[in-house]
């Protein structure tokens, strides 16, 4: 089973600033790891797909890079909506099977 | 516009079952797989099932083999959860998400979520 480790675990940060938030694979997964953002009481939202690709609606702000193990999300200026969980995600083929990392907050400093 | 939404929730005895169901809209149904992610209250994310496009292929994970079944009715554009031998541990709001595409390994879409309680 392939892990997602998450880090940090929280991120207090401005408005205005960058962010980087940081996803590590137990093993290879290649290119093929999203990322979600959630905000209290929502469905968490799709934000970046095959480690780059940055989803319909996503404003340009946002940028995913890496593969095999390593993946980094940027926020490239904090604006005040942008405070929430992050989560990475990948799906393995065997055993067939969804994984999530443990998220990251990013909050106002 | 894609709208999930997902009903059936509730609170339910540690033992007991709950079908929970995810109707679709503004998107042909049939041509996409489909999963059911859960969280606990406060927690992170959890993959729980999923199903092809057709339903034929069906995935659990370890923690629910066995107790939930996955079906989709695709003449109703629907998807659904069985979940028997609920546990307190199944506490949580489950999600159902859309599959990115054939060969997506993401989801592009979600519900807004329906809470199943397990308590005495």
């Amino acid at each position: 089973e392939i892990v997602l480790t998450q880090s940090p675990a929280t991120l207090s940060l401005s408005p205005g600033e960058r962010a980087t938030l940081s996803c590590r694979a137990s093993q290879s997964v290649s290119s093929y790891l999203a990322w979600y953002q959630q905000k209290p009481g929502q469905a968490p939202r799709l934000l970046i797909y095959d480690a780059s690709n940055r989803a319909t609606g996503i404003p340009a702000r946002f940028s995913g890079s890496g593969s095999g193990t390593d993946f980094t999300l940027t926020i490239s200026s904090l604006e005040p909506e942008d405070f929430a969980v992050y989560y990475c995600q990948q799906r393995s083929n065997w055993p067939p099977a969804y994984t999530f990392g443990q998220g990251t907050k990013l909050e106002i400093k | 516009e894609v709208q999930l939404l997902e009903s059936g929730g509730g609170l339910v005895q540690p033992g007991g079952s709950l079908r929970l169901s995810c109707a679709a809209s503004g998107f042909t149904f049939s041509s996409y797989a489909m999963s059911w992610v859960r969280q606990a209250p406060g927690k992170g994310l959890e993959w729980v099932s999923g199903t092809s496009d057709s339903g034929g292929i069906t995935l659990y994970a370890d923690s629910v083999k066995g107790r939930f079944t996955i079906s989709r009715d695709n003449s109703k554009n629907t998807l659904y959860l069985q979940m028997n031998s609920l546990r307190a541990e199944d506490t949580a709001v489950y999600y159902c998400a859309k599959r990115g595409g054939r060969s997506a390994m993401h989801f592009d879409y979600w519900g807004q979520g329906t809470l199943v309680t397990v308590s005495s």
